[in-house]
């Protein structure tokens, strides 16, 4: 079966840094998508990775190794805003998103 | 702006009841997705359609049906509602498939009572 994993909730400190794991086992590869939900919202688009290495994008980025089957989503200079749910999802064969359950994170000052 | 909507935010219905849940955007996108959201689960794939008078079932089809008669729409019917199908229901859409994003609806917190 197709399976995304990623911790369920993670504490990290304002003007931290914090690292959000993923981990896939998916029939076919075409991308990795990660999405920020914040509470009672709308998933939102932050980032891409279709091939290995590192995609920066201001305070977040994201890395991919394929062959690993493995992802992570990197925040730099956290901020209070940055509470939310950080979402996984691999695109597979069929061009279907598989989601991960989703990783919530909680900014203390 | 393009935007995509959902309505209603909210809605509490009864059992054996049937509830359409409308969804419209207006990026002009093909391809348009059902989900629902439940604690504990990632995103599960409804219905979703590639273009007008396209549908297919996703994951979690049993008990739902979608229909594409336009770009715009694309309504998510529950034929006769029970208390399993009681989540929160995101509609989606995107241009195309790969490395593309998908723009979310609000969602719409249904309850089956």
């Amino acid at each position: 079966g197709q399976n995304i994993d990623q911790p369920t909730e993670m504490t990290a400190t304002e003007g931290a840094i914090v690292q959000i794991n993923c981990t896939y086992q998916t029939s076919g590869f075409n991308g990795l998508f990660w999405y920020q939900q914040h509470a009672g919202e709308a998933p939102t688009f932050l980032s891409y990775n279709v091939l290995d290495g590192l995609e920066e994008k201001g305070r977040f980025s994201s890395f991919l190794s394929r062959s690993k089957g493995y992802s992570y989503l990197l925040l730099k200079e956290l901020q209070m805003k940055d509470s939310a749910s950080y979402l996984c999802a691999v695109m597979d064969s069929n061009y279907q998103l598989i989601w991960g359950a989703g990783t919530k994170l909680i900014i203390k000052p | 702006d393009a935007e995509i909507t959902q309505s209603p935010r909210h809605k509490i219905t009864e059992t054996g009841r049937q509830v359409t849940l409308a969804c419209h955007q207006t990026w002009n996108h093909n391809n348009m997705f059902w989900y629902r959201q439940d604690l504990g689960h990632g995103l599960r794939l409804i219905h979703y359609s590639y273009g007008v008078q396209d549908t297919n079932k996703g994951e979690v089809s049993d008990g739902y049906s979608v229909s594409r008669s336009n770009t715009e729409d694309l309504p998510l019917t529950l034929e006769s509602a029970a208390s399993s199908q009681t989540s929160v229901y995101f509609c989606a859409s995107s241009e195309s498939f790969e490395g593309t994003e998908a723009f979310f609806g609000q969602g719409t917190r249904l309850t089956v009572v």
